[in-house]
């Protein structure tokens, strides 16, 4: 089955400056790349996703760079606030299949400091 | 967001118990999936239906059971519940039909085993 390994586990940044967070998997045949957003006791919430045909999307201050080659997948925060603080969830899946269903990383807790 | 609504919200229940958690949604989504939230695990996937008479296992489905009694409703239970059962439990949905491979996740439940 697939595997999607997330790094870092955790990271902090300073008001303003850029946050990436990396992804990989494992099955050649994921075609469809989900980032969810969770702030502290609520549920997660999507909040981009790209699709394999595409290499980059980008939605104001957030984007997600695909490396099907690599097997990889990163979102980037530009311009962080203290209200993008949160756990963020990498997720793989292949759409198409009988068996669709998504894979998550392990989150990353991201930190953005005043 | 109260598409996708879980009861209940919290509990604290004994080793042994029998236990069921409730996931309805408005959606009209056809998939429905169970996942449980660990801190530094991520979500994990227990069981998932893509239809009233589909049922699959997903990765961690030992000592749970499910029932889907409508399309709008999948149901989690605890036949014995055990202290590392101790987690926050997500019901989500998606739509194949639409095109809409995201998740819509609920609002978790908490579950304490003592």
């Amino acid at each position: 089955g697939e595997n999607v390994e997330q790094h870092p586990s955790t990271l902090s940044v300073q008001e303003g400056d850029s946050a990436v967070i990396k992804c990989t998997y494992s099955d050649s045949a994921s075609n469809y790349f989900p980032w969810y957003k969770q702030e502290l006791g609520k549920r997660p919430q999507l909040i981009i996703d790209i699709r394999s045909n595409v290499g980059e999307k980008k939605d104001q201050r957030i984007a997600v760079t695909l490396n099907k080659t690599a097997k990889h997948f990163s979102l980037h925060i530009t311009e962080t606030q203290p209200e993008d603080s949160a756990v963020y969830f990498c997720a793989a899946s292949r759409i198409g299949s009988s068996n669709y269903k998504l894979t998550f990383g392990k989150g990353t807790l991201l930190t953005v400091n005043p | 967001d109260a598409d996708v609504t879980q009861t209940p919200r919290n509990r604290i229940t004994k080793t042994g118990k029998r236990i069921m958690l409730e996931c309805s949604q408005t959606k009209g989504h056809d998939r429905m999936y169970w996942y449980r939230q660990d801190p530094g695990l991520g979500l994990q996937l227990i069981y998932y239906s893509f239809d009233v008479k589909d049922i699959n296992k997903g990765e961690i489905s030992d000592g749970y059971s499910v029932s889907r009694q409508a399309q709008a409703k999948f149901s989690l239970s605890l036949e014995s519940a055990i202290p590392n059962q101790t987690a926050l439990y997500f019901c989500a949905t998606s739509d194949s039909r639409a095109g809409a491979y995201g998740y819509t996740f609920g609002s978790g439940t908490r579950l304490t085993v003592v």
